[in-house]
């Protein structure tokens, strides 16, 4: 079964700073899908970043790019230029093709806050 | 609309109560899904639709819980017998996929807090 982590239950950054946020994952599936979503206290979802397993460069959205390690189902976002609006919950999720629609496995979350 | 609405966004039931949660997708979205989002942890898949067809229940967490999308749009999440382990978000999103080959985005609503007495 596939399987997302985050150890990371809490982060904090300083404004302006660069932050790191880990996710493991486990699938036995050579082709799928991963994604960063914001969560906002107000609750609504926003993807921030999404990279394709096939595609072996990392993606990036200006402030925000990831770290890709397939070999290691590694999946780290980073934040450059931490501003205060960046503060809220980070989830991991996965998505296999094969699976009917593609829903999304969602890991258990990064707190993050700024400081100012 | 814009985006996708949910209603209520609170609801307070007592034990026992049947509750009836509603979801707008976006206009058009073929694929609509729900997830249950417990306090401090990430949601959890619980049913998706594509169009009016049911194709995956395999997270509803016991048979309270039924779901339907009648006409491919509007989609409603009803819980029967509310029970305290029922307190949660409700997510709905909805996406335009239409193959399994591409990524489309979901897009996800406001969610529903249900709180059980």
């Amino acid at each position: 079964a596939q399987t997302v982590t985050q150890s990371q239950p809490e982060m904090s950054v300083q404004e302006a700073e660069t932050v790191t946020l880990s996710c493991t994952y486990d699938t036995s599936e050579s082709d799928y899908y991963l994604f960063w979503y914001k969560q906002p206290p107000s609750r609504q979802m926003i993807l921030v970043i999404r990279q394709e397993a096939y595609k072996q460069q990392n993606a990036t959205e200006n402030r925000f790019s990831v770290n890709f390690q397939k070999a290691a189902k590694s999946f780290s976002l980073k934040i450059s230029d931490s501003q205060l609006g960046d503060a809220a919950m980070y989830f991991c999720a996965l998505r296999e093709p094969g699976n009917q629609g593609g829903k999304l496995i969602f890991g258990q979350g990064t707190e993050l806050s700024v400081k100012p | 609309g814009a985006g996708v609405s949910q209603s209520p966004r609170y609801k307070v039931a007592k034990r026992g109560q049947d509750v009836a949660l509603r979801c707008d997708p976006i206009s058009g979205h073929v694929s609509l899904f729900w997830y249950q989002q417990a306090l401090g942890q990430g949601p959890e898949f619980l049913t998706y639709f594509q169009n009016e067809a049911q194709l995956d229940k395999s997270g509803l967490p016991s048979d309270r819980f039924f779901a339907e999308r009648p006409e491919g749009s509007v989609s409603t999440l009803k819980i029967q017998r509310t029970q305290q382990e029922d307190s949660a978000v409700y997510l709905c999103a909805s996406s335009a996929l239409r193959g399994r080959t591409r990524a489309y985005e979901q897009y996800f609503g406001p969610g529903t807090r249900l709180t059980v007495t």
